[in-house]
C-alpha cells in the first residue's frame, strides 16, 4: 500500500513568484491536511479538504489556497511568494475526519524563496 | 495556553536503553486522538503511535508504547531498547474533533540524540 506522496521534493523560487505543490494521500482516504513548517514558528496549520471540500482554515493569509480533486488529491498554491514563505509543507493524509482518525504524512515539499 | 507541551527539548540517552519522551495536553472534548511522529533530518514526519480517547488500554507499536494516563491528561511516548536510528526529533500530537475543526495541533518537539 502506497503512503502519501508529495511533489516536488524540493523547490527554489524567487520572490513574487507563484508555486503548486501536490499531496496524493493513502488509496481510500478523503482528507487531506496541509502544514507548513519552519523553525521559529513550528508546524502550523494550513487547511483541511474533505471530499473536494475545504472544511477548515488555519491562519494564513490569502495568498495560501489549496483544492482537493475527486480522487482525493490534493494542490495548495502560493501566490506572491515571500522569503518568510520558505518552510518544509507537508500534508498528512487521513481516511476520514475527525478527532480519532489517523494522520500520516508525506515526506514534505522544502521550498526556499530567494 | 498550550495546548500540547513538552518539557524536554532535548534529551541524550545512551544505546539500547529506554527513552520517556514526555507530553502534556490539554482538551475539553471527549473524543479526541493523540499521535507521536519521529522527524529525522530528512524532514519526512513519520508515524509512530497512536492513542485515540476511547481507547483503554495503552498503544503499544513493536518498540514504541504510549503511556496513556487521561485524567493528568498524559500521553508520554517510552521507546524499548534505544537504537542509534532513534536519533531524530519526536512530536507529540492532538487532534481534537468534536467542533469538527479536527487540525492536528503539535508540541514543539524533543530532539532526542542516542549515544553510541
Amino acid at each position: 500500500k502506497a503512503g502519501v506522496t508529495q511533489t516536488p521534493r524540493y523547490l527554489i523560487k524567487t520572490r513574487g513568484q507563484q508555486v503548486t505543490l501536490s499531496c496524493s494521500p493513502i488509496s481510500g482516504h478523503r482528507s487531506v491536511s496541509w502544514y507548513q513548517q519552519t523553525p521559529g514558528q513550528g508546524l502550523q496549520f494550513l487547511f483541511e479538504y474533505f471530499s473536494e471540500t475545504q472544511r477548515n482554515k488555519g491562519n494564513f493569509p490569502g495568498r495560501f489556497s489549496g483544492r482537493q480533486f475527486s480522487n482525493s488529491r490534493s494542490e495548495m498554491n502560493v501566490s506572491t511568494l515571500e522569503l518568510g514563505d520558505s518552510a518544509l509543507y507537508l500534508c498528512a493524509s487521513s481516511l476520514t475526519t475527525g478527532g480519532n482518525t489517523e494522520a500520516f504524512f508525506g515526506q514534505g515539499t522544502r521550498l526556499t524563496v530567494v | 495556553a498550550q495546548k500540547i507541551t513538552q518539557t524536554q527539548p532535548g534529551m541524550f540517552v545512551q544505546e539500547k536503553e529506554a527513552v520517556t519522551l514526555d507530553c502534556t495536553y490539554d482538551t475539553s472534548d471527549q473524543s479526541y486522538g493523540l499521535f507521536w511522529y519521529k522527524q529525522p533530518s530528512s524532514g519526512e514526519m513519520i508515524f509512530l503511535i497512536y492513542q485515540g480517547s476511547y481507547d483503554e488500554q495503552n498503544a503499544t507499536e513493536g518498540r514504541y508504547s504510549l503511556n496513556f494516563q487521561k485524567a493528568r491528561k498524559s500521553a508520554n511516548l517510552v521507546i524499548s531498547a534505544s537504537q542509534l536510528g532513534d536519533s531524530a526529533m519526536y512530536f507529540c500530537a492532538m487532534r481534537e474533533g468534536q467542533r469538527g475543526d479536527d487540525k492536528i495541533i503539535f508540541g514543539k518537539g524533543t530532539r532526542l540524540h542516542i549515544l553510541p
